[in-house]
């Protein structure tokens, strides 16, 4: 089975520049999540959608973050513009459905450089 | 979520078991302890989790105390591979935070040949 696909692993924009990440989720998995990881630390939630509906975007940074999963199934995390700060991983995750039993799928991750 | 306590950094050597330790003094009765953790370049990986007995599977074993405020992983023969940050997350069951995960810093174990 595949796992959880995200592309592309490296980017580097310089600031000011939009750029965007794609995940796909492992198939029939209902819940996707978006992390932010920075150097050093553990990852962070930025959103979660429960089929194609945001759930909690509680922690994303509206006024340059968005992100959409139409179709409920592969998604878009997008920064418009990049700030250097910006820079870190961004993961993405899937699990079958809600719940606390739930494990959650890693993908590799997107490493984005800001210059 | 409550918050955990974990060492920094650990070294075990190749083929001996890896103790990994977790301190969890708030956790409530109704949230459970997970275990991922994070390989180089990859993204993070579940191990475990369990509420209060102590549990194995084919990856590792949870030892948690009876007052659940801390627990132990346990690799019981450290690969090369097992060379990773270890996450101790602390997880409720019901509600908004019960599909959380919060991750801390967690425990970076390197084994030596």
């Amino acid at each position: 089975e595949a796992g959880v696909v995200q592309s592309p692993r490296y980017k580097i924009i310089e600031k000011k520049q939009p750029v965007a990440f794609w995940c796909n989720p492992i198939s029939g998995h209902n819940t996707l999540y978006w992390y932010l990881q920075n150097l050093g630390q553990g990852p962070e939630l930025l959103i979660r959608y429960e089929n194609e509906e945001a759930v909690d975007d509680s922690q994303l940074p509206k006024d340059r973050f968005s992100a959409e999963r139409l179709k409920g199934v592969d998604s878009t995390l997008k920064i418009q513009p990049a700030e250097l700060g910006d820079s870190a991983v961004y993961l993405c995750a899937s699990s079958p459905r809600q719940g606390p039993y739930n494990e959650q799928f890693f993908g590799p991750g997107t490493r984005l450089t800001v210059l | 979520d409550a918050k955990t306590t974990q060492p920094p950094s650990m070294d075990c050597a190749e083929g001996r078991a890896a103790n990994l330790p977790c301190n969890h003094s708030t956790i409530s009765g109704n949230e459970y302890v997970y275990w991922y953790r994070q390989i180089h370049s990859q993204g993070p990986q579940y191990i475990i989790h369990g509420l209060k007995n102590n549990e194995t599977n084919e990856m590792a074993s949870l030892i948690i105390t009876e007052d659940r405020k801390s627990s132990t992983l346990i690799l019981p023969h450290a690969t090369l591979r097992d060379t990773a940050v270890y996450y101790c997350i602390v997880r409720g069951v019901s509600g908004a935070g019960s599909y959380q995960l919060t991750f801390g810093k967690g425990t970076k174990l390197s084994v030596i040949p």
